[in-house]
């Protein structure tokens, strides 16, 4: 496994655009992660999924921002009618949580840094 | 709910010294705790992680932390530091959220750690 990878890696799009990100996971772990980071900060939680349900979201994530995971795979955010705010590097993050049990460890993807000009 | 404050933003040190990175947490609950590093240009990466048992932890390279409940602190610490070192370094947190079920990560600032020759 080549761990968890992110497209694009880059996304430079104009105010008021829409853009959707990809993410896919280790391939046996069954909950995916959504941060934010912005420059001399550190990463901020969106959103998490268990399989394919939605199980927390931050207030941080407004009405403009939707995130799926379909099949229990892979996920993607979509971000609506883009503001220049919203520039930031989106992680994405893995874990294995079984049952009652797991190490709440999460493994991180490369990131996809959106510009918003 | 919880928050993790790292108390030094950068942190200068040369090559051989000791050096520690400070961080401490609040929550009310059970917490599993963790370092991440992010060396340039590189997504995180795991240091080490505290979730239960022994209250100091190694990672392979030579760094420790210890959690201190009392104190509410997981400090990072390394005996004698090299270039490779230098890095960003993030403090993490994780919630219980009911039961034994550990979620979202909440994150400090941030350290950056430059290891000068």
């Amino acid at each position: 496994d080549t761990g968890v990878s992110q497209d694009p890696r880059h996304k430079i799009t104009k105010r008021g655009q829409n853009v959707t990100f990809r993410c896919d996971p280790i391939s046996e772990h069954n909950r995916l992660y959504w941060y934010r980071q912005t420059l001399g900060q550190g990463p901020e939680f969106l959103t998490y999924f268990q399989n394919e349900a939605q199980l927390e979201k931050s207030r941080l994530l407004s009405d403009r921002f939707s995130a799926e995971r379909p099949k229990g795979s892979f996920s993607t955010l979509e971000i609506q009618r883009t503001e220049q705010g919203d520039s930031a590097m989106y992680l994405c993050a893995s874990s294995s949580w079984v049952g009652t049990s797991g190490s709440g460890e999460q493994y991180f993807g490369p990131g996809t840094r959106l510009t918003v000009t | 709910a919880q928050s993790v404050t790292q108390l030094d933003s950068q942190v200068p040190v040369f090559e051989e010294a000791p050096v520690e990175l400070r961080c401490n947490y609040s929550s009310s609950v059970s917490v599993y705790l963790f370092w991440y590093v992010q060396y340039p240009n590189q997504g995180l990466q795991l240091l080490l992680k505290y979730l239960s048992g022994s209250t100091l932890v190694e990672s392979i390279n030579g760094f420790e932390a210890e959690f201190n409940k009392s104190q509410t602190s997981f400090h990072l610490r390394k005996p004698s530091v090299h270039i490779s070192d230098t890095a960003e370094y993030f403090c993490a947190v994780s919630e219980s959220a009911g039961g034994t079920s550990y979620g979202k990560l909440t994150f400090g600032q941030g350290t950056i750690l430059t290891v000068h020759p």
